[in-house]
């Protein structure tokens, strides 16, 4: 069965300090992988996204993530983290299986920045 | 270029009422899929329509109904509310069965069920 596994559930980070937040999936074909970050009370905005190619991918605000094939990995990270990037940030992976076209999420990664 | 669009807001309901939530999609988009986001929990998939049909379905029950118009708007309808209906709704548009399944969201109708 298709998943997507964030195992961190809440992460605090210091202001300019590196962050790396963790994604693991779970599907037999090429996935299709996504990182969006969403705002108490809004919506969601894509960071990022891979579909094939450079498995280094680079998104919106600074962030970066890489895809790892072997390690079924998609982790976000960004070298300097911004007051500002606090919020919940959602991993997923495309499924497109004939008729079968939907998002899987992951749990969300709550991020807090202190001063 | 507006994004996609959802009405309303906020809402709030009692048990047992009926409830419709309303999106817009992106400019040149014409699939519509809806999403349940309960407090503290990731989007949950309830259906996704598609040349004004339900082309796929998450496990939700019959309560949740939907629609797409001509214009590829869409509407989520929810009957016989029950508290734990109680969630933020997020719209996502898409290009056709896009093989990429790339999805612009909306900002969400806030629904609370007293």
């Amino acid at each position: 069965a298709q998943s997507v596994t964030q195992p961190d559930i809440h992460i605090t980070v210091s202001e300019g300090a590196s962050l790396e937040l963790r994604c693991n999936y779970s599907y037999g074909a090429t996935p299709y992988l996504f990182w969006y970050v969403q705002s108490p009370g809004q919506g969601l905005q894509l960071l990022l996204k891979y579909f094939s190619g450079d498995t280094l991918v680079q998104g919106i605000k600074g962030f970066e993530a890489e895809f790892k094939r072997s390690q079924s990995s998609f982790n976000l990270r960004k070298p300097s983290v911004h007051w500002s990037d606090a919020a919940e940030y959602f991993c997923a992976v495309g499924i497109n299986a004939g008729n079968n076209r939907k998002l899987i999420w992951g749990l969300g990664t709550s991020l807090a920045v202190n001063p | 270029d507006a994004g996609v669009t959802q009405s309303p807001t906020h809402l709030i309901k009692t048990r047992g009422q009926q409830v419709t939530l309303r999106c817009s999609p992106k400019s040149g988009h014409d699939t519509v899929s809806w999403y349940q986001q309960a407090l503290g929990q990731g989007p949950q998939f309830i259906f996704q329509y598609y040349e004004e049909e339900e082309r796929q379905r998450g496990n939700f029950p019959d309560r949740f109904s939907g629609h797409q118009f001509p214009n590829y708007s869409s509407e989520l309808n929810v009957n016989a509310l029950l508290l734990g209906d109680s969630a933020l709704y997020l719209c996502a548009s898409s290009l056709p069965f896009s093989s990429y399944n790339e999805q612009f969201f909306g900002p969400g109708t806030r629904l609370t069920v007293l």
